[in-house]
């Protein structure tokens, strides 16, 4: 019953290839989000979608190309990787904006670029 | 624009004492602020919120934080630490009416130890 899920949970692959990261919510959110998180644990803001529109598009490498099918999915697709990339990505959920209960977030996809 | 900062990269606490964990906050409006946990290798959870109302808000987990518009903070408190607190804890900060950014800025967050 996981509310939100990603996949796969650890991925390690090496620079220069091409990577997938899928999530998906069951909690009947409109909105999804991918954060980075680096290794000093900040965490930043990569996209957001609403309603499978793209509403946030931060300064990210155009390497990173975010998909939504439908409403409860957002995946990640990751071109050309390269060893900056390494970090744990996360992905979140919330209605609307997430001002009432928050963000609810997945377990995390641990990259690791080699 | 909107920024939060956490003082403190670290905090130690006994068990059984009342712990703080610090956070201050940048807006041109008003704010909306939050308080996250996150266990090891797992996900952030929320614990609890500020929108308008009382200045100190109940969560989640017998956490409460207090809102200080003078001092633009919001500390996370709790009376009696327990050894399974120990988390990372992220404070977020959303500008509602200065034109801020849809999205919350999260704070780098605060490792929190507590010795049995």
């Amino acid at each position: 019953d996981t509310a939100v899920s990603q996949t796969p949970k650890y991925l390690v692959t090496q620079m220069g290839n091409d990577k997938s990261i899928k999530c998906e919510q069951n909690l009947g959110h409109d909105t999804m989000y991918w954060y980075k998180q680096d290794s000093k644990k900040f965490l930043k803001i990569m996209f957001s979608y609403n309603n499978k529109e793209l509403i946030i598009n931060e300064t990210v490498p155009n390497r990173f190309s975010p998909k939504s099918p439908d409403k409860a999915h957002l995946n990640l697709h990751i071109n050309s990787l390269e060893l900056g990339d390494s970090a744990v990505y996360f992905c979140a959920s919330s209605q609307g904006s997430g001002t009432n209960y928050g963000y609810t977030f997945g377990s995390g996809t641990r990259l690791t670029v080699v | 624009a909107q920024s939060v900062a956490q003082p403190e990269d670290q905090v130690n606490v006994a068990e059984g004492n009342p712990l703080t964990v610090k956070c201050t906050y940048s807006v041109s409006g008003n704010p909306y602020l939050f308080w996250y946990v996150q266990y090891p290798n797992r996900g952030l959870q929320f614990l609890l919120k500020y929108i308008t109302g009382d200045n100190l808000v109940k969560g989640s987990y017998g956490f409460e934080a207090e809102f200080n518009k003078s001092q633009t903070s919001f500390h996370l408190k709790k009376p009696s630490a327990l050894v399974s607190d120990s988390a990372l804890y992220f404070c977020a900060v959303r500008d509602i009416t200065g034109g801020g950014s849809y999205i919350p800025t999260f704070g780098r967050g605060t490792s929190l130890i507590v010795h049995p």
